[in-house]
């Protein structure tokens, strides 16, 4: 079963703008992972945050989780075409499957 | 560099036939998983396996079975495909334990006709 969704489904800006999505969960978490996937290709890990973390840096990448909200953020800092790309986030309850959700597909025009 | 491979990017099969779809990883990675990803339903777990010959079912274990006898190797079958089988299939592999990387295929994307 799903365990994450994100919002919003998609989100279109320009080259330069920040881009923000968001993840919300049901159940309690060990950590929560962001992936791309550039359209017809697998996925790539991006970013892990563990539980017990709060924010998360990596480039222009910031991840933020607020488990009392049971909710985590991504933000893309000035955008690139090549960022264009679906972003799932990935919860891992404790055991060894990830839950994906249904992904933000996310626009940058040039 | 980490791979997993898939060895179809794109099949066509008639309903009805007997599908295999063949993951191969060079990371000596004990987990491997299958993926199945359908517009607006993101990616549901088929099946899962921990080690060689140990399977678990995922979500939608219905219509599919896997095979892992090598470590590197996991393989997903469709016994009797469907029309509704037709998708993006992606499998994927980690180490054991929580909180690692999963690392994916670049997908294979089955027609049922």
């Amino acid at each position: 079963s799903q365990q994450g969704e994100e919002d919003p489904q998609a989100l279109s800006i320009q080259e330069g703008e920040n881009a923000t999505m968001n993840c919300s969960y049901k159940t309690s978490i060990n950590n929560l992972q962001w992936y791309r996937q550039n359209s017809g290709r697998g996925l790539v890990h991006l970013i892990l945050i563990r539980s017990n973390e709060r924010e998360k840096h990596s480039g222009r990448l910031r991840v933020t989780l607020d488990t009392s909200k049971k909710s985590s953020s991504l933000l893309i800092t000035a955008s690139r075409a090549a960022d264009t790309a679906s972003y799932f986030c990935a919860t891992d309850m404790n055991d060894y499957k990830l839950s994906f959700g249904a992904g933000t597909t996310v626009t940058v025009r040039a | 560099d980490v791979k997993v491979t898939q060895s179809s990017r794109y099949l066509v099969k008639r309903t009805g036939e007997k599908v295999f779809l063949e993951c191969v990883q060079d990371m000596d990675h004990e987990n491997m998983f299958w993926y199945r990803q359908d517009p607006g339903l993101g990616l549901r777990l088929i099946y899962f396996s921990y080690d060689v010959k140990m399977k678990e079912k995922g979500d939608i274990p219905e219509g599919y079975s896997v095979s892992r006898e090598k470590k590197e190797r996991f393989s997903l079958i469709l016994e009797s495909a469907s029309t509704n089988q037709t998708s993006m299939y992606l499998c994927a592999s980690s180490l054991r334990g929580t909180g690692n990387t999963i690392y994916f295929g670049e997908g294979s994307w089955l027609t049922v006709v």
